[in-house]
């Protein structure tokens, strides 16, 4: 069954570092897409990064990147020199070949000057 | 141009009305997506459909109901309100793969 995972509820960086959130997937279907987003206090969905299963390689967005290990079915978001205006809720999702497009629970990033 | 319009953006019922929640997109995509977000529990899909005609349950359909009669508009009914269903609610939107673009969100509290 389709399903997506994070572990981590809530995790602190110090600004202008880096930072790993984790999310585990799982599914049958062999085409699949996994996105990450991100929602500020504010409350609103902001897309940033996407990763095909067919992509060879990890892909970027500026200092957003996807640590895509498809045999370990994870899609860790790596963000690179941490910023204030990052402390937001992440969340990892997933959309199979038919079209249903789930969440996970989301990690709080807070980011400490 | 507007993107996803949700409407309304905040709604307060008594247990046991009813009530829409429209969703609109001016996209042309051909995926639609309703959401409902509870602290801790990040987002849940209530239903989705992948074009003009068809829907399809997600993860918690009870008490909701959609309906997709035209390509840019689906909307969410709840038939009779239950306190549980208080929520924010998020509409989506996307072509079949790529990012999917969202609403701003309904917050609805029914007492």
């Amino acid at each position: 069954a389709q399903k997506i995972t994070q572990t981590q509820p809530g995790m602190f960086v110090q600004e202008k570092e880096a930072v790993t959130l984790d999310c585990t997937y799982d599914t049958s279907d062999p085409s699949y897409g996994l996105f990450w987003y991100k929602q500020p206090s504010s409350g609103e969905m902001i897309f940033l990064i996407y990763q095909g299963s067919y992509d060879q390689q990890n892909a970027t967005e500026g200092r957003y990147s996807l640590n895509f290990q498809k045999a370990r079915k994870s899609a860790n978001l790596v963000i690179s020199a941490s910023q204030l205006g990052d402390s937001a809720m992440y969340f990892c999702a997933m959309r199979e070949g038919g079209g249903k497009l789930i969440f996970g629970q989301g990690t709080e990033l807070s980011v400490k000057p | 141009n507007a993107g996803v319009t949700q409407t309304p953006k905040f709604r307060v019922l008594k247990t046991g009305q009813s009530m829409t929640l429209l969703c609109a997109q001016d996209m042309n995509h051909e995926y639609m997506y309703w959401y409902r977000q509870d602290p801790g529990m990040g987002l849940r899909l209530i239903h989705y459909s992948v074009g003009e005609g068809t829907t399809a349950k997600g993860e918690v359909p009870d008490g909701y109901n959609v309906s997709r009669l035209k390509k840019q508009n689906f909307l969410l009914g709840l038939e009779s309100a239950a306190p549980s269903q208080t929520s924010v609610y998020f509409c989506a939107s996307s072509y079949s793969s790529l990012e999917a673009f969202f609403g701003q969100g309904t917050r609805l509290t029914v007492v």
